[in-house]
């Protein structure tokens, strides 16, 4: 079964750090471009950061670009989102999803997502 | 950046009834090469995750029943659920895949049963 699981979520403190990790399952990572989705409480959905196959190339939405880094280990099927300077605003489920073959279809598979709470 | 603007925020449908959502993108996701939209559309009940629907504007994915059905090109894009069942109670979202560095969802739309 295709799966993706993320972890890593939890409550943190403005200004304080955080790493999310995604686990893929049931394909084979290295052939797929990767992106983290992000989804604050009763709101739609924010795509904040993709990664290619090969890690050649990343990218961020302005909301985040500067404070998170997205990295990828194939060899160990998982995919990270590294956040740093955490804001009350960044408080949301964050989604791992996979960016389809050849990238013709969007997103085809996604996680069930981790909260993150940034709260003081 | 590409911005996505759906319409209306929410709707109520009686069962069996149609329901029609619209999404506008700031600039064409029509890639001339392949003459393909690089617009999909997720469906997200609560609780869980998006779930892709139809992508390049108007293909559904696998599994998706053929009551959801996509269209447009260019910049104006429709999603329309025909014969309304219980279980489609869900927000849509759309998405511009089109601009590989800075991908971008719809606002999206509450479907509820009238």
């Amino acid at each position: 079964e295709v799966q993706l699981v993320e972890s890593g979520g939890g409550l943190v403190q403005p200004g304080g750090s955080l790493r999310l990790s995604c686990t893929a399952s049931g394909f084979t990572l290295g052939s797929y471009s990767m992106n983290w989705v992000r989804q604050a409480p009763g709101k739609g959905l924010e795509w904040i950061s993709y990664i290619s196959s090969s890690s050649t190339s990343a990218h961020y939405a302005d909301s985040v670009k500067g404070r998170f880094s997205i990295s990828r280990d194939n060899g160990k099927l998982s995919l990270f989102l590294q956040m740093i300077s955490l804001r009350v605003e960044d408080t949301a489920v964050y989604y791992c999803a996979r960016g389809s073959f050849g990238g013709i279809k969007g997103f085809d598979v996604w996680g069930q997502g981790t909260l993150v709470s940034v709260s003081s | 950046d590409i911005v996505m603007t759906q319409s209306p925020d929410s709707l109520a449908v009686s069962l069996g009834e149609r329901a029609t959502i619209n999404c506008k993108s700031s600039q064409s996701v029509l890639y001339s090469s392949n003459n393909k939209n690089y617009l999909a559309w997720y469906q997200q009940k609560p609780g869980q995750p998006p779930k892709l629907l139809i992508y390049w504007a108007s293909t559904r994915e696998s599994g998706v029943p053929d009551r959801f059905s996509g269209n447009g090109s260019g910049t104006d894009f429709t999603l329309a659920i025909n014969s309304l069942q219980a279980e489609d109670v869900a927000v849509y979202f759309c998405q511009q895949y089109y601009d590989i560095s800075a991908y971008s969802f719809g606002g999206g739309t509450r479907v509820e049963i009238k």
